[in-house]
């Protein structure tokens, strides 16, 4: 059974300062991983999907590493900004279903 | 292109009642897929459903729940005599058809129900 672990479980950070936001998951045997974002109340916004052939993507001030051998990959945002306070969630893909981390919320104090 | 559609956002139940849940997947996708999150924990998965059959539904609670995607329409989770364990939020996800890569491709998901069993 596949388990995703995020650390830290939250973080705040001042304006202007890199995030760096950690999943771990169980079994290296997936297709895929997902960043989301979730808003208090809303739902879940797609960031970056990285295929396991894949070692990172980017996306503006975000990218994304996955290293599959050791079951980790590393979100990262440059220069935060508040608007980038959300909860942060990391899910892996074994054939149809996401598994997902309980997520890293996030707070960009201004 | 319009997302994921879901309705009702809020849904407000007495124990006992019946809850339906509606979701309009994007245009061109033909993979519907159910999470429920409880507070304070993760999006669990729940059923995976294809027009017209049920591709995967071991995490459905065996009593009580069921879903459909029928050839016409939106798919319904149909979840009969609430109880307050039941309150949740409900998010539907859809994904364009397998892509060749093996699994499913980028999922998209709704805004989700949020259901509370009073």
């Amino acid at each position: 059974k596949q388990e995703v672990t995020q650390i830290p479980a939250a973080l705040s950070v001042p304006e202007g300062e890199n995030l760096v936001l950690n999943c771990s998951f169980t079994d290296s045997a997936i297709y895929n991983l997902q960043w989301f974002r979730q808003d208090p109340g809303k739902g879940l916004t797609s960031l970056l999907l990285i295929q396991s052939s894949q070692r990172e993507q980017t996306s503006g001030r975000l990218n994304a590493s996955l290293d599959k051998s050791s079951g980790r990959s590393t979100l990262y945002i440059a220069a935060s900004q508040p608007g980038d306070s959300a909860t942060y969630l990391c899910a892996v893909t074994g054939g149809y279903k996401l598994s997902f981390g309980a997520g890293t919320t996030v707070t960009v104090r201004a | 292109n319009a997302g994921v559609m879901q309705n009702p956002r809020h849904l407000v139940r007495r124990r006992g009642q019946e809850a339906r849940l509606r979701c309009s997947p994007m245009k061109g996708h033909s993979h519907v897929y159910w999470y429920r999150q409880l507070p304070e924990e993760g999006l669990k998965f729940m059923v995976y459903l294809q027009k017209e059959n049920i591709i995967d539904e071991s995490g459905m609670p065996k009593e009580r729940f069921s879903a459909e995607f029928p050839k016409e329409g939106p798919s319904i989770l149909r979840i009969q005599q609430v109880v307050r364990g039941d309150s949740a939020a409900y998010f539907c996800a859809s994904s364009p058809p397998d892509a060749g890569t093996g699994g499913l491709g980028e999922l998209f998901f709704g805004e989700g129900s949020r259901l509370t069993v009073l």
